[in-house]
């Protein structure tokens, strides 16, 4: 089985920076990914690690260290429209997509 | 279609009575995935159909829970004798031959009263 673990919730200002801490522990690593879930709406994807090292996509950056289990989802220059459920998912073997809990960014003008 | 479509959007239901929730996965998507969460909690997978191989099952919660994949496209996710603590968000998503992506539905949100 999966454990997936991240924080409940952030809160920072618009224009700041946040970054989202997640560790895992799986017995088949293949893959991490960062989804955005807007409140009522369907988790979109953001991002995908499956080597060591930093992805940057726009405001959004995703860093995954496979040796120590962890990533974090960095979003720069925040908007008020970056407030929603961040979502980090650890793929075990070909398909199954494990979640955590989300954490909930809110944005403060 | 365009995207991942589930129906219905929203369906409240008696305690007891047996609900069916539909997903149309992404037009040539051959993984597709049924995914349910409650209110405040990560997403608990339930089913994953790959092309005509057998499904994994492995996340149905109890034997109450069916699902099928008729024709490699659409999927039913069957909930029998439903219970309250059955109420969530049941998500659908798809995902392509090669792709890593998975895409989401928008989920039908189910209330068992």
């Amino acid at each position: 089985g999966q454990n997936i673990d991240q924080p409940t919730e952030m809160t920072a200002t618009e224009g700041a920076i946040v970054q989202i801490n997640c560790t895992y522990q799986t017995s088949g690593f293949n893959g991490l990914f960062w989804y955005q879930q807007h409140a009522g709406e369907a988790p979109t994807f953001l991002s995908y690690n499956v080597l060591d090292g930093l992805e940057e996509k726009g405001r959004f950056s995703s860093f995954l260290s496979r040796s120590k289990g962890y990533s974090y989802l960095l979003l720069k220059e925040l908007q008020m429209k970056d407030s929603a459920s961040y979502l980090c998912a650890v793929r075990d073997g070909d398909y199954k997509l494990s979640f955590g809990a989300g954490t909930t960014v809110t944005v403060r003008a | 279609g365009a995207g991942v479509s589930q129906s219905p959007s929203n369906k409240v239901t008696e305690k007891g009575k047996d609900v069916e929730l539909r997903c149309d996965p992404i037009s040539g998507h051959t993984a597709l995935y049924w995914y349910r969460q409650s209110l405040g909690q990560g997403l608990e997978f339930l089913i994953y159909f790959q092309g005509n191989s057998a499904p994994d099952k492995s996340g149905l919660p109890s034997d109450r829970f069916s699902a099928e994949r008729t024709g490699g496209s659409v999927s039913t996710l069957t909930i029998q004798r439903t219970q309250q603590e059955d109420s969530a968000v049941y998500l659908c998503a798809s995902r392509g031959g090669s792709g890593n992506t998975i895409y989401f539905g928008e989920g039908s949100w189910l209330t068992v009263v």
